[in-house]
């Protein structure tokens, strides 16, 4: 089953501009944590932020938190084209035990120079 | 040079044979996964594993299976049983509560 979802499925915005990406999830999680995918490749990890924190940065990216709505949203500001790949929520979850990570749709983000 | 190897980038399969996907790591991480990936979509887990000689079925399972020998390793067969085998196949390692460390992928393709 799909934990994450994320919204919107494609995005295309100007280079400078901000995008951002929504992430919702059902079960209550240790760890949501974003992940980028350039085409045909494997994933790479972004950011990883704890069921006890609401923000985190990393240089132009943002990424907030709110457990009460089971949301998370990614901020990538001042885009340039080589932002241009799919991004992808992950939770961290306790179901009946530790599993894996679980992973939503994803969001395409397509950067025009 | 640590990480994450999967190998063959690409694979052609007959139908009715089984083959075998190789995932190696040298990060010492204890658990590996594998994650299925079709065409514009998301990554479903097909099997997990904590620890050495131990795993876990993921949400496809049916049609694949594992073995997990040693820590270093954790070949995925993609057996006649499944029958749409068609797919981009990822392995990843890492930690409990942290991030995982994806390999390159996997193309299966059907012919």
């Amino acid at each position: 089953s799909q934990q994450g979802e994320e919204d919107p499925q494609a995005l295309s915005i100007q280079e400078g501009e901000n995008a951002t990406m929504n992430c919702s999830y059902k079960t209550s999680i240790n760890n949501l944590q974003w992940y980028r995918q350039n085409s045909g490749r494997g994933l790479v990890h972004l950011i990883l932020i704890r069921s006890n924190e609401r923000e985190k940065h990393s240089g132009r990216l943002r990424v907030t938190l709110d457990t009460s709505k089971k949301s998370s949203s990614l901020l990538i500001t001042a885009s340039r084209a080589a932002d241009t790949a799919s991004y992808f929520c992950a939770t961290d979850a306790w179901d009946t035990g530790w599993r894996a990570l679980t992973f939503g749709s994803g969001t395409r983000l397509q950067v025009q120079p | 040079d640590g990480g994450i190897t999967q190998s063959p980038k690409y694979l052609f399969r007959k139908e009715g044979q089984n083959v075998t996907l190789s995932c190696e790591q040298n990060l010492n991480h204890d658990a590996m996964y594998w994650y299925r990936q079709d065409p514009g979509q998301g990554l479903r887990l097909i099997y997990y594993s904590q620890i050495v000689n131990d795993f876990q079925k993921g949400d496809i399972a049916e049609g694949y299976s594992v073995s997990r020998e040693k820590k270093e390793s954790f070949p995925l067969t993609v057996t006649s049983a499944q029958k749409n085998p068609t797919a981009f196949y990822l392995c990843a390692t890492g930690l409990r509560n942290t991030e995982a460390f994806f390999g390159q992928g996997t193309r299966l393709t059907v012919v």
